[in-house]
C-alpha cells in the first residue's frame, strides 16, 4: 500500500515562514490534499490538488508538489496556524493519510 | 449551508455492533463521493470508507468485511455499520463530504465510538 512520509514536528517563529514536506513514491504524478486540524476540532482543508486554496484558506497557505516531494507552505506565520496538518492523496482506491506533522509557532 | 452532522456513536463492548449516521444539508450525497475517516485518540486521521455517486463502495482493509457503508438518498444521509468490533476501533468518527477529485472538503464535527468490556 502507498505510503506518504511526514516529519512529526515543526517549529516556527511568528512570521516567518513554514514548510511542512510529504514524501511518497513519485507523489508528483498524484494529486495531493492537506488538512489543519487544530486540537479538539474537526480537519479543515486548507489545500487541494496540489496547490489549489479553498475560499477562506488565507493566501499565506500554499502547495506545491513535485517529484517525491509535495509542500504545504506557510508564510508569515500566525500563533492561529499552530495545529496538526495532514498530506493526504487516493491510490488505488485507498485514500491514503500522512501520519501528520504539528506544527508549533514559538 | 452545505454541512454534515454524523451521530450514532457511544460505548459498545468488544464484538457489538453500531450504526453511524451522517445527515447532510446543503447538497445531495447521491451527488458526490462521501467517506467515513476516524481519528483514534491521540493519532492521526485513517480513511476507513467511501461510497462514490454511481454507488460503488470501498473500505480500508483494516475494515473489510466488518464495517459497511450505506445511504439513503430520500433522507440525503450516509450510514456506517460498525460489526464485530474490536477495542481498536476506539476513535471518534468523521463524515466528510468528497469528489471526483477524491480530497474532502467539507468535514463533520465527529461522532465517537468508544469500544471497551
Amino acid at each position: 500500500s502507498y505510503v506518504l512520509t511526514q516529519p512529526p514536528s515543526v517549529s516556527v517563529a511568528p512570521g516567518k515562514t513554514a514548510e511542512i514536506t510529504c514524501g511518497g513514491n513519485n507523489i508528483g504524478s498524484k494529486s495531493v490534499h492537506w488538512y489543519q486540524q487544530k486540537p479538539g476540532q474537526a480537519p479543515v482543508m486548507v489545500i487541494y490538488s496540489d496547490s489549489e486554496r479553498p475560499s477562506g484558506i488565507p493566501e499565506r497557505f500554499s502547495g506545491s508538489n513535485s517529484g517525491r516531494t509535495s509542500t504545504l507552505t506557510i508564510s508569515r506565520v500566525e500563533a492561529g496556524d499552530e495545529a496538526d496538518y495532514y498530506c493526504q492523496v487516493w491510490d488505488s482506491d485507498d485514500y491514503v493519510f500522512g501520519a501528520g506533522t504539528k506544527v508549533t509557532v514559538l | 449551508e452545505v454541512q454534515v452532522v454524523e451521530t450514532g456513536g457511544g460505548f459498545i463492548q468488544p464484538g457489538g455492533s453500531l450504526r453511524l449516521s451522517c445527515a447532510a444539508s446543503g447538497f445531495a450525497v447521491s451527488d458526490n463521493y462521501m467517506s467515513w475517516v476516524r481519528q483514534a485518540p491521540g493519532k492521526g486521521l485513517e480513511w476507513v470508507s467511501v461510497i462514490y455517486a454511481v454507488g460503488l463502495t470501498y473500505d480500508a482493509e483494516s475494515v473489510k468485511g466488518r464495517f459497511s457503508i450505506s445511504r439513503d438518498i430520500s433522507k440525503n444521509t450516509v450510514y456506517l455499520q460498525l460489526n464485530r468490533l474490536r477495542a481498536e476501533d476506539t476513535a471518534v468518527y468523521y463524515c466528510a463530504k468528497g469528489s471526483l477529485h477524491r480530497y474532502m472538503d467539507v468535514w463533520g464535527k465527529g461522532t465517537t465510538v468508544t469500544v471497551s468490556s
